[in-house]
């Protein structure tokens, strides 16, 4: 597509449920981000994709979070067993290659109740 | 590893009047620099990026940062700020590592009075 394309926009979701975040890159786009942003913070690094596989995902908080990028286009942030503190704006970002910069999606707003 | 510090939360100025928001990075050796803007429920938008070579860098809505080694800075500016140019503004520093992970500074918030 034209864009990151980061779906769904909004998610509110209880306490202990399990949310997915997905993410569309710009196609062919092999680099994949996840970047987490708290109220009034900058935006935090999760996880990078090379391809298909995770090449640093030293930036996730704790087990419950997970990502996939099966096929090395969609990418799906996955989050068990939330927590209020899971409560953010998870943001996507792909990059055609190594330092050009990312294109950042406009973002997923989690809040758990 | 690199850190970025931006000293300014929130700077405040008058519709047309000049803009320069700091940003100083850490980092051992010669780091990619960039510069975003983050409009209220918006994604961030890349404004300019500072690689190898000239060290002043033009980017898009009028803006320009200057890349200076010896201070460990990558200052954004504006001669004159329009109204919608109110928003947050992130520096971010890139390592030339195998992958370029992106470390974001605190923000700035930027208000401008008509």
């Amino acid at each position: 597509g034209a864009g990151v394309s980061q779906t769904p926009s909004n998610k509110v979701t209880e306490k202990g449920k399990y949310v997915e975040l997905r993410c569309d890159p710009i196609s062919g786009h092999t680099a994949l981000y996840w970047y987490r942003q708290s109220l009034g913070q900058g935006p935090e690094f999760l996880i990078y994709f090379q391809g298909t596989g995770a090449a640093d995902d030293s930036g996730l908080p704790n087990d419950r979070f997970f990502a996939v990028r099966p096929e090395g286009s969609v990418s799906t942030l996955k989050i068990q067993r939330t927590e209020r503190g899971d409560s953010a704006v998870y943001l996507c970002a792909s990059s055609p290659a190594q330092g050009v910069g990312y294109t950042f999606g406009s973002g997923t707003r989690l809040t758990v109740v | 590893a690199q850190s970025v510090t931006q000293p300014d939360i929130h700077i405040t100025v008058s519709e047309g009047a000049s803009l320069e928001l700091r940003c100083n990075y850490s980092y051992g050796a010669t780091p990619y620099l960039f510069w975003y803007v983050q409009s209220p429920g918006q994604g961030l938008q890349l404004l300019l990026k500072y690689f190898s070579g000239d060290t002043l860098v033009q980017g898009i809505k009028g803006f320009e940062a200057e890349f200076k080694r010896s201070q460990s800075s990558f200052n954004l500016r504006k001669p004159s700020v329009h109204w919608s140019d109110a928003a947050e503004y992130f520096c971010a520093v890139g390592a030339k590592t195998s992958y370029d992970q992106v470390i974001f500074g605190p923000g700035t918030s930027l208000s401008v009075i008509p």
